[in-house]
């Protein structure tokens, strides 16, 4: 099974900094990554798909980048709304895996 | 809209079953591949299974190997999670997702909590 490390377990910034979170894979998965955004109580949102597409809806301060093994999730202006947990997800190859989550807290 | 509600959750004893549903609605379900994700109280999420457009192929993690079945109804636009031999550790939140199979999970449903206590 494909492991995905997501570093760091908690990032502390204020609104209108920039979030810089990572997530690893055990080996590589391509460009077959996506990140979730789930808030408290709240289903998770699918906010990149395939490393670096944001879905419908998605605000463009969101970016994704990487391939093979190592991923970013750029937030470019932490919005007050942005105080979330962050998962990435492999969907290279079966069992789908998630990282454990970065949480990111306002500061 | 695309909508996606699951149904089914509750309070079972260890080693009993539960079945659980997802309805969607406005879109075209037999396109789509769909799964269903777990989350523990307080812990991250858990990829649990996942089924093809059709249902002909199916996928389990290993914690839930031989006791759950995915199946999914396309005349009803409905999918349904089976969980046989339930133990503690399956107590979670349990969302049923869109895609997960050639793409990522799109949209998700708010989730139904079950249960497994004596």
């Amino acid at each position: 099974e494909i492991v995905l490390t997501q570093s760091p377990a908690t990032l502390s910034l204020s609104p209108g900094e920039r979030a810089t979170l990572s997530c690893r894979a055990s080996q590589s998965v391509g460009s077959y990554l996506a990140w979730y955004q789930q808030k408290p109580g709240q289903a998770p949102r699918l906010l990149i798909y395939d490393a670096s597409n944001r879905a419908t809806g998605i605000p463009a301060r969101f970016s994704g980048s990487g391939s093979g093994t190592d991923f970013t999730l750029t937030i470019s202006g932490l919005d007050p709304e942005d105080f979330a947990v962050y998962y990435c997800q492999q969907r290279y190859q079966w069992p789908r895996t998630f990282g454990q989550g970065t949480k990111v807290e306002i500061k | 809209e695309v909508q996606v509600v699951e149904s089914g959750g509750g309070l079972v004893q260890p080693g009993g079953s539960l079945r659980l549903s997802c309805a969607a609605s406005g879109f075209t379900f037999g396109s789509y591949a769909m799964s269903w994700v777990r989350q523990a109280p307080g812990k991250g999420l858990e990829w649990v299974s996942s089924i093809s457009e059709r249902g002909g192929d199916t996928y389990y993690g290993d914690s839930v190997k031989g006791r759950f079945i995915i199946s999914r109804d396309n005349s009803k636009n409905t999918l349904y999670l089976q969980m046989n031999s339930l133990r503690v550790e399956d107590t979670a939140d349990y969302y049923c997702a869109r895609g997960g199979w050639s793409g990522a999970n799109d949209y998700w449903g708010q989730g139904t909590l079950v249960t497994v206590s004596s």
